[in-house]
């Protein structure tokens, strides 16, 4: 079956210490997304890359970065975590950018920052 | 810019009662109308959508969804609720004009036996 994987699940990491968290994708998908879920919050978009075009968004911390350095995977760069940036991040992606484009999740990744 | 209000932050509801999932989205010429669900510890699952066509969207999992444009709304049903139906309900909307998809603050259903 065609589908979105994140790896790992569950990841622990130092406060200040680099994390990099990783997804791939075999439905072939244009635009690949990455979200971060707070407990009970809804899905914030921090940034997409439409094929290799990056879209920041504009209330993402610096402390933020991504890279797809090909159209199967992307990952997400933490730079120097801090507690606050313990929470679920999602990786999604969709055929277009198109809004009538539905996006396809993966199971996530829960960061703990310790 | 749009918005999506989930009216209801916690649904409980019995197995086997009727359940209806409230969402009102703010107008615009075009809309595109969600509903994910998400399972803990797991990611979104679409299921169903609206694009066009008919108001009464027929999903995954029995559930069903009508969009009512003079009421800018696009509630969630279904008829008779499992508890494998506990989890958090999303509601999201784009548009045609480019603007990137919107998520509610979501609503858990909790089915109780």
């Amino acid at each position: 079956d065609a589908m979105v994987i994140q790896n790992p699940r569950y990841q622990v990491t130092q406060f200040g210490k680099p994390v990099t968290l990783s997804c791939s994708q075999t439905l072939n998908h244009n635009v690949m997304y990455w979200y971060q879920q707070k407990s009970s919050q809804a899905p914030k978009l921090l940034f997409h890359y439409y094929d290799k075009d990056f879209n920041n968004e504009a209330d993402t911390p610096d402390n933020f970065q991504s890279r797809r350095p090909n159209t199967s995977f992307c990952f997400l760069d933490i730079r120097s975590p801090g507690l606050g940036d313990a929470a679920m991040y999602l990786c999604a992606t969709s055929r277009a950018t198109a809004g009538n484009s539905p996006l396809h999740f993966g199971n996530g990744t829960r960061l703990t920052v310790t | 810019a749009q918005s999506v209000t989930q009216l209801d932050s916690q649904v409980p509801v019995f197995e086997e009662a009727p359940v209806e999932l409230r969402c009102n989205y703010s107008s615009s010429v075009s809309v595109y109308l969600f509903w994910y669900v998400q399972y803990p510890n797991q990611g979104l699952q679409l299921l169903l959508k609206y694009l066009s066509g008919s108001t009464l969207v027929k999903g995954i999992n029995g559930f069903e969804a009508e969009f009512n444009k003079s009421q800018t709304s696009f509630h969630l049903r279904k008829p008779s609720v499992h508890i494998s139906d506990t989890a958090e309900y999303f509601c999201a909307v784009s548009d045609g004009a480019g603007n990137k998809l919107v998520f509610g603050a979501g609503t858990i259903l909790r089915v109780k036996s």
